[in-house]
């Protein structure tokens, strides 16, 4: 069984600082993937980042960068520079390296971001 | 079109009624997928359909019933609901295999439910 956790319930952080969002997991399969989502309010799940348990560099996409810890099972997001539009939940979540499996969820991260 | 388009938005139904969701994704995608999620907690997967087949079906009352007509389509039928069954729905489409790197599970903007 796989499992995601996040020990941040909420984050507040203060616009265009950078800010760390905290993920481990734990699983015996051999390949994974692992996944950041974005939730606003209204509900969307915004896909932002993906690493592979075979890839040897950390993910980037823009802004998001991903701290790929593979030995300590951790997968941190970053945010660099951080804006208004990034106030949301944030999911961090696994599944198998197939693509058509279950993506299992952390308990989400409140980011807020402060003017 | 790198969406995946859900129908309705919002649903309200009494315990009695009968009410599909409607799912649709264009992006040759052959994994769909219906989440539930209840509000401060993260999504819960129902059903995974795997070329149009049933694949995964995490232990949900019958009072759900899913159904892939076609590759693009994907339907929630529901029937006798109950009100803690009032969630959002959420429906997710998926490249196998390398595809993930690019775009990961993408999820449609959900149908909110309420069941009165």
């Amino acid at each position: 069984a796989q499992k995601i956790t996040q020990t941040q319930p909420g984050m507040f952080v203060q616009e265009k600082e950078a800010v760390t969002l905290d993920c481990t997991y734990d699983t015996s399969d051999q390949s994974y993937g692992l996944f950041w989502y974005k939730q606003p309010s209204s509900g969307e799940m915004i896909f932002l980042i993906y690493q592979g348990s075979y890839d040897e560099q950390n993910a980037t996409e823009g802004r998001y960068s991903l701290n790929f810890q593979k030995a300590r099972k951790s997968a941190n997001l970053v945010i660099s520079a951080s804006q208004l539009g990034d106030s949301a939940m944030y999911f961090c979540a696994m599944s198998g390296a197939a693509g058509n499996e279950k993506l299992t969820f952390g308990t989400g991260t409140r980011l807020t971001i402060i003017p | 079109d790198t969406e995946v388009t859900q129908t309705p938005k919002h649903l309200v139904m009494g315990m009695t009624n009968k009410k599909s969701l409607k799912c649709e994704q264009h992006m040759g995608h052959r994994a769909m997928y219906w989440y539930k999620q209840k509000a401060k907690k993260p999504p819960e997967l129902m059903f995974v359909y795997s070329y149009e087949k049933l694949s995964i079906n995490e232990s949900v009352p019958s009072r759900f019933s899913p159904e892939c007509p076609n590759s693009s389509l994907l339907n929630l039928h529901l029937h006798a609901l109950q009100p803690e069954d009032s969630a959002l729905y959420l429906c997710a489409s998926s490249q196998e295999g390398l595809g993930l790197a690019v775009g990961g599970y993408t999820f449609g903007s959900g149908t909110r439910l309420t069941v009165v």
